[in-house]
């Protein structure tokens, strides 16, 4: 119940396009949902995070899509950039604040 | 601002010295800090939480004498590895959350790439 379950495990998207990853949660009580990105040898990022009061939060090419209904949340990347190549894991904090990952994706960017 | 420091960022030591990795918040006080392990192209796993001025929390399986954690003040806190060996080379990743009930954002520092010979 405590498991936050992610896919896909890689991803390759040609330039410009649309990258999408999702995650899904089983315990109801999870109230926070933020997406870390992380590049090689780095610590991991706060990239965007949402709460379940709201369907959609959007910080320039980086959307969540939260759906409470059905306990699964997604990140998209519009205009996917080089750059963009990282590794993503998704996460919630139980109720001692320990964040439960993912098991994160390696999104390619090709140029 | 939330910024989080780590150091060193990598150390080399032979088998059976202690090394101590510091993490510290650079622009907020911490009451609780995190410590992670991570292997190569796997997600993090948490080894202990830090809070400060108490003892920490191992999680299962985490050999609390061979990973002492230390949360002296609300900006800084350490994790010693004794006795390094070889299968403790990993990369070590420590978080920081600002203190509030509703503050559940963890700030993690740039991680420290440990080398056991």
């Amino acid at each position: 119940q405590q498991q936050v379950k992610q896919s896909p495990q890689s991803l390759i998207v040609q330039k410009g396009g649309i990258s999408i990853i999702n995650c899904a949660y089983e315990n109801t009580a999870f109230d926070y949902f933020p997406w870390y990105q992380q590049f090689p040898g780095k610590g991991p990022a706060l990239l965007i995070a949402i709460r379940p009061d709201v369907s959609e939060k959007k910080e320039g090419r980086f959307t969540i899509s939260f759906n409470k209904s059905a306990k699964q949340f997604s990140l998209h990347i519009m205009d996917s950039q080089p750059g963009d190549s990282a590794t993503y894991f998704c996460a919630a904090p139980d109720s001692s604040y320990k964040l439960i990952f993912g098991s994160g994706t390696r999104l390619l960017v090709r140029p | 601002g939330a910024v989080v420091s780590q150091h060193p960022s990598r150390v080399i030591c032979k088998s059976g010295t202690s090394v101590k990795i510091e993490c510290r918040s650079l622009d907020f006080q911490a009451t609780t800090m995190f410590w992670y392990r991570q292997f190569p192209k796997k997600s993090l796993m948490l080894m202990a939480t830090s809070n400060e001025g108490s003892k920490a929390t191992y999680e299962q399986g985490v050999e609390k004498d061979k990973f002492l954690i230390n949360h002296a003040s609300l900006t800084l806190s350490t994790l010693t590895v004794t006795s390094a060996h070889p299968e403790d080379s990993s990369f070590y990743i420590c978080s920081a959350r600002p203190p509030g009930q509703g503050r559940k954002t963890q700030y993690f520092g740039p991680g420290t790439r440990l080398l056991v010979l």
